[in-house]
């Protein structure tokens, strides 16, 4: 059964950081792109991060650029997203999941990032 | 970026009745491999996304075959042909070809 299993969230000041953590069991987590996506209380889902299978090439949504960092051990099977400089509107749930081909075929379950003082 | 813009955004349904919800998108996304990357996802209440439906009309496994996907160019649909209570939750159209983009979602109710 494929499991991912987000931490890590919790409350932070802003301006604070915070390093998520995503772990994979279940399928061949080194084969697949990883795609971080967030969605704030009440609202849609929005992209934010991913990363190739091997970590060569990360991308990220402007809204983060500069203050996140994705990247992943395939040693340990597990997906990060180190923030920086948070603001409130980084306040959200964050997904990990998995990508392929254009979609997201697993999701986990989510860990949710408050930003307030 | 594309744009995907879905409609209505609250769908009350009576039980057993069908439902649609539209999707349409700002630009046509078919990638160089012919492919129209369009994608359903379903979000129970409290639950993560679940994926329905891949390249426009693909049903993933496990989806009951109640639900089907269609359409091309810059419109996409998602029927329910008999909704269930099961089914309350939002929905979200997904185009995977030029970025990634979400539509806003689509509220299912029981009405």
């Amino acid at each position: 059964e494929v499991q991912l299993v987000e931490s890590g969230g919790g409350l932070v000041q802003p301006g604070g950081s915070l390093r998520l953590s995503c772990a994979a069991s279940g399928f061949t987590f080194s084969s697949y792109a990883m795609h971080w996506v967030r969605q704030a209380p009440g609202k849609g889902l929005e992209y934010v991060s991913a990363i190739s299978s091997n970590g060569n090439n990360t991308y990220y949504a402007n809204s983060v650029k500069g203050r996140f960092t994705i990247s992943r051990d395939n040693s340990k099977n597990t997906l990060y997203l180190q923030m920086g400089s948070l603001r409130a509107e980084d306040m959200a749930v964050y997904y990990c999941a998995s990508y392929v081909w254009g979609s997201y075929n697993y999701w986990g379950q989510g860990t949710l990032v408050t930003v307030s003082s | 970026d594309v744009v995907m813009t879905q409609s209505p955004l609250s769908l009350p349904v009576t039980l057993g009745q069908p439902a649609s919800i539209s999707c349409r998108s700002s630009q046509s996304f078919v990638y160089s491999d012919g492919n129209t990357y369009l994608n359903w996802f379903q979000q129970r209440p409290g639950q993560s996304p679940r994926r329905l439906i891949y390249k426009v009309s693909n049903r993933d496994s496990g989806v009951p075959d109640r639900f089907s996907g269609s359409g091309s160019g810059t419109d996409f649909t998602l029927k329910i042909s008999r909704v269930e209570a099961e089914d309350v939750g939002l929905y979200y159209c997904m185009q995977g070809t030029q970025g990634l983009t979400f539509g806003q979602g689509t509220r299912l109710e029981i009405k």
